[in-house]
């Protein structure tokens, strides 16, 4: 079973300029979440996904990342302005019909 | 929100050697799972344990509900156990599949 895929794996950008990071679940799995990973700190939820609807994104901040997975498959995360503090590793994980959670290898994103 | 503490936050082990790590938690829960971060920044699922024993090769856990912990144990540790190691929970009365991350253990293995 394929496990979950995002891409690129890395990127870098200077601030003030917009990125998207994408991602596909494993197959089935109809919970996806986005979070967030600053160096030396545990991941931290940003929004998650039942399906093509938004279940929670109270940790988001709206102003400048949004998020959406149209057809309840595949998701795009987006940053627009980026800013330096938001340098850190962008992580999808899907979960299927028990509440276990598996990850992608992550988007190492670089403000300069 | 739910508190998440692990202990110890580093850990250098000789291989071969066992060891224990410990998660806490501040409120009920109905999700609890462990995960290795391995060097590359990559987290592997480790053990999905609410509650109960559970063992998978060299590594088992344990979790308490009850008391509000859980406990990761290594044994005949090798250099690929190297890397961080994160307990998160997800909390009785939150959504469905909000997991809250503790800091994570540190670990070494020299060999």
């Amino acid at each position: 079973e394929a496990g979950v895929a995002q891409s690129p794996r890395y990127k870098i950008i200077e601030k003030r300029q917009s990125v998207a990071f994408w991602c596909n679940p494993i197959s089935g799995h109809a919970t996806l979440y986005w979070y967030q990973q600053i160096l030396g700190q545990g991941p931290k939820l940003l929004i998650q996904f039942q399906n093509n609807g938004v279940v929670d994104d109270s940790q988001l901040p709206k102003d400048r990342f949004s998020a959406e997975r149209l057809k309840g498959v595949d998701s795009t995360l987006k940053i627009q302005p980026a800013k330096l503090e938001d340098s850190a590793v962008y992580l999808c994980a899907s979960s299927g019909g028990l509440r276990e959670q598996f990850f992608g290898p992550g988007t190492r994103l670089t403000v300069l | 929100g739910i508190q998440v503490e692990q202990s110890p936050p580093d850990l250098i082990l000789q291989e071969g050697a066992n060891s224990t790590l410990r998660c806490n938690f501040s409120d009920s829960v109905n999700n609890l799972q462990w995960f290795h971060q391995n060097p590359w920044g990559q987290l592997i699922n480790l053990f999905y344990i609410p509650s109960g024993t559970k063992q998978n090769g060299r590594l088992s856990a344990t979790t308490v509900a009850t008391e509000r912990y859980s406990l990761l144990y290594i044994s005949s540790s090798q250099t690929t156990d190297s890397g961080v190691y994160f307990c998160a929970v997800e909390r009785v009365p939150d959504s469905w599949g909000k997991l809250q991350f503790g800091a994570g253990t540190q670990v070494v293995v020299t060999p």
